[in-house]
């Protein structure tokens, strides 16, 4: 089973500041099958990023995924208010899927 | 507009059992992966089982140890997750979502929640 580890576990920022947030993988993850989502308390998670890379339909740009191998890396180049959000990045490669424990974006 | 309807949720008690099912609408379900995902209170998410588009591959999580059967019926755009043996752990919102093995999960419903307790 791929380990998929995130820092930092929160992560206090302001609005408009540049956000960077890590996904680190016990075994090498294809390129291909890393994503990103975000949620919001009560709703439902939605992908921002897929293929490690490519941002989902709808996803503004500031948003911007980016790594290979074990090291991935979801920045948010200026953050909005509704940016603050738990963020999950997610392998589905292999089986078992696996998720990330989430990052917490807080407002500082 | 592609829409995801979890129903089936609710108090069960341990060994129990319980069906989901989830309603497509808005795509081509039958040419589609689809997934459950979980969320206990309060954590992070867990994948539960993925189902390729013609039931052909099935993967699930391992944690789940033969308890948990998906399925689908493409001729009535639903998937199924039906659940055995229930636990105080399997508590937890379960999500239906578009993808799957090698695919992203690019579209979920709402959820529908499952408290398992005595």
């Amino acid at each position: 089973e791929i380990v998929l580890t995130q820092s930092p576990g929160t992560l206090s920022l302001s609005p408009g500041e540049r956000a960077t947030l890590s996904c680190r993988a016990s075994q090498s993850v294809s390129s291909t099958y890393l994503a990103w989502y975000q949620q919001k308390p009560g709703q439902a998670p939605r992908l921002l990023i897929y293929g490690a890379s490519s941002r989902a339909t709808g996803i503004p740009d500031r948003f911007s995924g980016s790594g290979s191998g074990t090291d991935f890396t979801l920045t948010i180049s200026r953050l909005e208010p509704e940016d603050f959000a738990v963020y999950y990045c997610q392998q589905y490669g292999s089986s078992p899927v696996t998720f990330g424990q989430g990052t917490r974006l807080e407002i500082k | 507009e592609v829409q995801l309807v979890e129903s089936g949720g609710g108090l069960v008690k341990p060994g129990g059992s319980l069906r989901l099912s989830c309603a497509a609408s808005g795509f081509a379900f039958s040419t589609y992966h689809m997934n459950w995902v979980r969320q206990a209170p309060g954590k992070g998410l867990e994948w539960v089982s993925s189902l390729s588009s013609a039931s052909s591959y099935i993967y699930y999580a391992d944690s789940l140890k033969g308890r948990f059967t998906i399925s689908r019926d493409n001729a009535k755009n639903s998937l199924f997750l039906q659940m055995n043996s229930l636990r105080a752990e399997d508590t937890a919102v379960y999500y239906c979502a578009r993808g799957g093995l090698y695919v992203p999960s690019d579209y979920w419903g709402q959820g529908t929640l499952v408290i398992v307790s005595s």
